[in-house]
């Protein structure tokens, strides 16, 4: 089953508002979680790097006052689209990393968020 | 519920052909894609199937069988810089993505 969720799987919101996307790690504790951008058919864009208790690293190119990451607890990051236009319309994508036994780490990727901004 | 299946962990030599299975049970269908991610870095495009058949681009080919809900990576010519993880994950009927746990392919010399 799954073990990072995604809330809201779609979303529809209009040009100049916010849009909030929740990431969860459902039965382990992350404290690394990605947040990526993919068009289709194309390669995932790494947008940032969230760590828990501090700030994203973010990629060149991301806007980091448009993309803004939360990393609030061991099991949540939220991705905030900021002031969104047509063109922030995307599949955003969220992964979690886990620390397996024998401290190798293990990323398990979300369902993905449908934005579409009119 | 949703269930993607591939081999954990597979080794293969260089100059060799490898082929990295996939099953899935999802609630739809709507494309199953294959990534190819190197440790710490983004995973990449490698295909999109959504008819049954085979796919070629260049080394690595991929095969659909939407009856039996099955996939398959096929590469050939093996290099050491295919040493990666491969994904498998299906776009459901809510156009979410199922993801498979990856399976990391070791190449040896």
């Amino acid at each position: 089953g799954a073990v990072v969720s995604q809330h809201p799987s779609w979303v529809i919101c209009k040009s100049g508002t916010s849009v909030k996307i929740e990431c969860r790690s459902l039965d382990f504790q992350a404290t690394t979680m990605f947040w990526y951008r993919q068009f289709p058919k194309q390669s995932l864009m790494l947008m940032a790097t969230s760590n828990e208790g501090s700030k994203a690293t973010y990629e060149q190119g991301v806007e980091k006052d448009k993309f803004l990451i939360n990393h609030a607890s061991l099991t949540l990051s939220t991705l905030t689209v900021t002031s969104a236009h047509p063109e922030d319309s995307s599949f955003y994508i969220c992964s979690a990393k886990r620390r397996l036994a024998g401290a190798t780490d293990t990323q398990y990727f979300g369902p993905g968020t449908r934005l579409t901004v009119l | 519920g949703q269930n993607i299946d591939q081999p954990t962990e597979m080794t293969a030599t260089e100059g060799a052909i490898v082929q990295i299975n996939c099953t899935y049970q999802t609630s739809g269908f709507n494309g199953l894609f294959w990534y190819q991610q190197h440790a710490g870095e983004a995973p990449t495009f490698l295909s999109y199937n959504v008819l049954d058949g085979l796919e070629e681009k260049g080394r690595f080919s991929s095969f659909l069988s939407r009856s039996k809900g099955y996939s398959y990576l096929l590469l050939k010519e093996l290099q050491m810089k295919d040493s990666a993880s491969y994904l498998c994950a299906v776009l459901d009927s809510n156009y979410q993505l199922i993801w498979g746990a990856g399976t990391k392919l070791i190449i040896k010399p």
